[in-house]
């Protein structure tokens, strides 16, 4: 089936710290979405992305749709213990009439004090 | 609280048993999907419901897998005669469609444990 390659798979930071991780596809998305999930809870939505070229903000969390509708990227800003977490990308193939995501492996962050 | 909610939030039975899921919906989205996680690996897809029909399946969801959405607000998702592959944690998420844009927001999950 369809997959979203993210990387890294994990990643070991220090405090104060900025982090970059990003997926890619082999298919055109016309949606990109940025998860944040927390052990035994649901996937909480940071930042969602429409146009490509599109870079939006949300306080420390910054992400981009790719030009080419391909990939995405997500920067965290000055990391903070709390921002641990798996982080996942998540993306709606185009052209589709369909709303299911199709998920990234997901991003393991660890942020040492 | 006006998010996803889902019951129970942990289940454990056994192999061969029925089990059903609920999930409520944000109050005013028309569109609901449930999706299924093992550890350590991102959500999939299974179904989804605009309002009451249920518009996509996917192959993941074997004959032993049923959703409904009987009025278009909550939905059920049953398993019957649970294997230990089922084990998983099941998410609900819900949308309201508008235009091109749709984002999903998910709720806290059943986690599914078959013995």
């Amino acid at each position: 089936g369809q997959q979203l390659n993210q990387s890294p798979q994990s990643m070991f930071i220090q405090e104060g710290e900025d982090v970059s991780m990003n997926c890619t596809s082999s298919s055109i998305f016309n949606t990109w979405l940025w998860y944040k999930q927390d052990p035994g809870e649901g996937p909480v939505l940071l930042i969602a992305l429409y146009k490509a070229g599109e870079l939006t903000s949300n306080g420390r969390l910054t992400a981009q749709f790719g030009i080419t509708r391909k990939d995405s990227f997500l920067n965290i800003s000055a990391s903070i213990p709390s921002d641990v977490g798996i982080y996942f990308c998540a993306g709606r193939i185009s052209p589709s009439n369909t709303g299911k995501l199709i998920f990234g492996q997901g991003t393991t962050l660890q942020v040492k004090p | 609280d006006t998010g996803v909610s889902q019951n129970p939030r942990h289940k454990i039975t056994k192999r061969g048993q029925n089990v059903t899921f609920r999930c409520d919906p944000i109050s005013e989205h028309n569109r609901l999907y449930w999706y299924r996680q093992t550890l350590g690996q991102g959500p999939e897809f299974l179904t989804y419901f605009q309002n009451e029909a249920q518009l996509e399946k996917s192959r993941l969801l074997s004959d032993r897998f049923s959703a409904e959405r009987p009025k278009g607000s909550f939905s059920t998702l049953e398993i019957q005669r649970t294997e230990q592959g089922d084990s998983a944690m099941y998410l609900c998420a819900s949308s309201l469609r508008q235009g091109a844009q749709e984002t999903q927001y998910f709720g806290p999950g059943t986690r599914l444990l078959v013995l």
